[in-house]
């Protein structure tokens, strides 16, 4: 029973670094989102997928980047971190539409830059 | 500013007290969900509400939409120390999900 998959669960880096959060899911759900959750914010989403082929900003898209790889796997890129990217990275994914689905969350992945 | 204001954003009860967490926002949503969070792992549903109005129990927790579709409670009757957690109210708008800033609840023994 995987559901969501993150990798990495944590990561430390440099101001001006690059890395790319991997994100899978074994439910065939159609639905695939970004958030970053940071202290007193909740969660923000930074990008979301409604299907296979397509991407869509978010509330927070400034400074990364997705790619829906195909229907399991939705990947997010940080170019070039920055402190202010510090916080914790969740992918979730859903079966249903228009936002009314459940979302199923991977673990989250802690990133700190330094 | 945040689309979904919850309120308080801390709670720190007794065992055994009543609590109401709201969820409130100038927009209209299509639904309204309850995630709560612990330490470490990614949210996990509680529930949906669809219709103004609706109102429904999961056990000790009560969950409401408001009539006009822009606001929700949470009411948990007889706290315990499990009920310990974030709880976060998030609302569909546009193909996606906005999150409230959370409620941090402590129930203590």
């Amino acid at each position: 029973n995987a559901g969501v998959t993150q990798t990495p669960k944590f990561q430390v880096l440099k101001t001006g670094q690059s890395m790319t959060l991997q994100c899978a899911q074994d439910m065939n759900h159609n639905s695939m989102y970004w958030y970053r959750q940071d202290p007193g914010m909740g969660l923000r989403l930074i990008y979301y997928s409604a299907s296979e082929g397509t991407t869509d900003k978010g509330e927070v898209p400034n400074g990364y980047n997705v790619s829906r790889l195909n229907k399991r796997e939705f990947s997010l890129r940080l170019e070039s971190a920055a402190p202010s990217q510090t916080s914790v990275y969740f992918c979730a994914s859903s079966g249903g539409r228009g936002g009314s689905g459940e979302l199923f969350f991977g673990e989250g992945s802690r990133l700190t830059v330094l | 500013t945040q689309l979904l204001e919850q309120s308080p954003q801390f709670l720190s009860i007794q065992e055994g007290e009543n609590l109401t967490v709201y969820c409130n926002s100038s927009s209209v949503f299509s639904s309204l969900q309850w995630y709560r969070q612990e330490p470490g792992e990614g949210p996990v549903l509680l529930v949906t509400v669809v219709t103004g109005g609706e109102v429904k129990k999961l056990k000790r927790l009560t969950f409401q939409f408001g009539d006009a579709r822009k606001d929700s409670s949470l009411h948990i009757t007889a706290a315990q120390p499990g009920d310990t957690g974030l709880y976060l109210c998030a609302g569909g708008q546009g193909g996606k999900l906005i999150f409230g800033q959370g409620t941090e609840l402590s129930v203590k023994p």
